[in-house]
């Protein structure tokens, strides 16, 4: 079975910009989650789709945004760029929403520099 | 304030040796704790998962322990290896259905020969 995959993998923009970032779940994992990790922060939470619709959401300014699609892949899409948000973007998947007991399988990441 | 904190932060130990990497928590209401581990440049993995009623699980070489009423946990590495080099994350779940996540921010763990 195909792990979570995420493109692109780098992406180098420019303050101001916007960027798409995509993950496509494992195959039947209905639930998508979406993280941010830096060095000084680690790993913090943004959001949970699940069935096309947003379960959870972090802390985050509403310049970071996602959706689901009905086939379970889903995008972030961060607005504005600013310098803090280079960050490396983690998708994770699991079979349902909701972290329960539920494994969470996540994927290589997008390395996002904002220059 | 939910919070997680791992400590040490960073950690070097020689090839063959045992470590102890700690996890103290202040989340309520507890739903279940989490040990991942992420090498450099990939995304985290899953090494156990424990719920209130658990105080011991292992996977392999690792063991990972949970004291509810303490409210910490560790992860015992035995017999380490140059693989075992990683970030090791602790992370709570939250609520009765487990849906807030609070991540410490890891243990850098390198395995020298």
């Amino acid at each position: 079975k195909a792990g979570v995959t995420q493109t692109p993998r780098y992406l180098i923009k420019t303050r101001g910009q916007q960027v798409t970032l995509s993950c496509s779940p494992i195959s039947g994992h209905r639930s998508v989650s979406w993280y941010q990790q830096t060095p000084g922060q680690g790993l913090q939470f943004l959001f949970e789709y699940f069935s096309e619709t947003q379960r959870n959401k972090g802390n985050f300014p509403g310049r970071f945004s996602g959706r689901q699609f009905s086939n379970s892949r889903s995008e972030m899409n961060v607005s504005t760029l600013e310098l803090g948000d280079s960050a490396l973007y983690l998708c994770a998947s699991s079979l349902e929403a909701g972290k329960g007991l539920y494994e969470q399988y996540f994927g290589p990441g997008t390395r996002l520099t904002v220059t | 304030k939910n919070q997680v904190e791992q400590s040490p932060q960073s950690l070097i130990i020689l090839e063959g040796k045992n470590c102890t990497l700690q996890c103290n928590y202040t989340v309520s209401p507890f739903s279940n704790l989490r040990w991942y581990k992420q090498d450099t440049g990939r995304g985290p993995v899953s090494l156990t998962i424990m719920t209130f009623s658990e105080n011991t699980k292992s996977n392999g070489r690792y063991t990972a322990t949970l004291d509810a009423d303490t409210k910490q946990s560790s992860l015992h590495i035995t017999a380490s290896q140059l693989s075992d080099s990683a970030s090791y994350i602790c992370v709570v779940s939250a609520g009765q259905a487990g849906t807030a996540l609070i991540f410490g921010k890891g243990t850098t763990l390198s395995v020298s020969s």
